[in-house]
């Protein structure tokens, strides 16, 4: 079974520019939530999609967005890069009805 | 409202002592909680997690935590340390609506240093 990928490994922007960071979800998982963790911190939770729908929000602007495909995979969109962007991006995913999320390695996004 | 603490943002011990990572929780309903353990530059594997049965729970590499409502705890332990087992360990918590997945709101996490 493999387990949840993300893409790219690394990432380095400028301040104003966009960025996209993908996620394949793992085979039979239909959610995916989406986690910023910033250097020595615990992730937060940027928002969670079930059924290409958006199904919770954490404190983040809108200039956090993102998408979910008929696949269950998911890709999250980020605007206006900001210094406090950079930061290591996780992606999660589980399966219907179930409590446990699996993520995987992260995105690490450096905002220059 | 959830939150978690973690008490202690480093803790060391020496090969073969006792693991203690502290961890408390604040919930509204009754939670799910879980540990996740976090090696340098990789994402986060989960070690164990609580759903309500048991309240002594077993996973991964040796560790267990146990659930107690009445201190709002949910402390993990290993009976001897390994020098593999140097990590960032974080301990989360969601509310147990049953049957969907709810967004983690983890602790600031606890770095663990073993010493040979």
């Amino acid at each position: 079974e493999t387990g949840v990928t993300q893409s790219p490994t690394h990432l380095i922007k400028t301040r104003g520019q966009q960025v996209t960071l993908r996620c394949s979800s793992q085979s039979g998982h239909n959610t995916v939530s989406w986690y910023q963790q910033a250097l020595g911190q615990g992730p937060q939770f940027i928002f969670q999609y079930y059924r290409e729908e958006e199904n919770g929000r954490g404190n983040f602007p809108p200039r956090f967005s993102g998408l979910q495909f008929p696949n269950y995979s998911s890709e999250l969109n980020v605007n206006a890069l900001e210094l406090d962007d950079s930061a290591l991006y996780l992606c999660a995913s589980s399966r219907p009805g179930e409590e446990t999320q699996y993520f995987g390695p992260g995105t690490r996004l450096l905002v220059l | 409202a959830q939150s978690v603490t973690q008490l202690g943002s480093h803790v060391s011990v020496s090969e073969g002592a006792l693991v203690l990572l502290r961890c408390n929780y604040s919930s509204s309903v009754p939670p799910y909680l879980f540990w996740y353990v976090q090696y340098p530059n990789q994402g986060l594997q989960l070690l164990l997690k609580y759903t309500s049965a048991a309240t002594l729970v077993k996973g991964i590499n040796g560790f267990e935590a146990e659930f107690k409502k009445s201190e709002t705890s949910f402390h993990l332990t290993k009976p001897s340390a390994h020098m593999s087992d140097a990590a960032e360990y974080f301990c989360a918590v969601t509310p147990n609506y049953g049957g969907a997945t709810n967004k983690l709101i983890f602790g600031t996490g606890t770095l663990l240093a073993v010493q040979p």
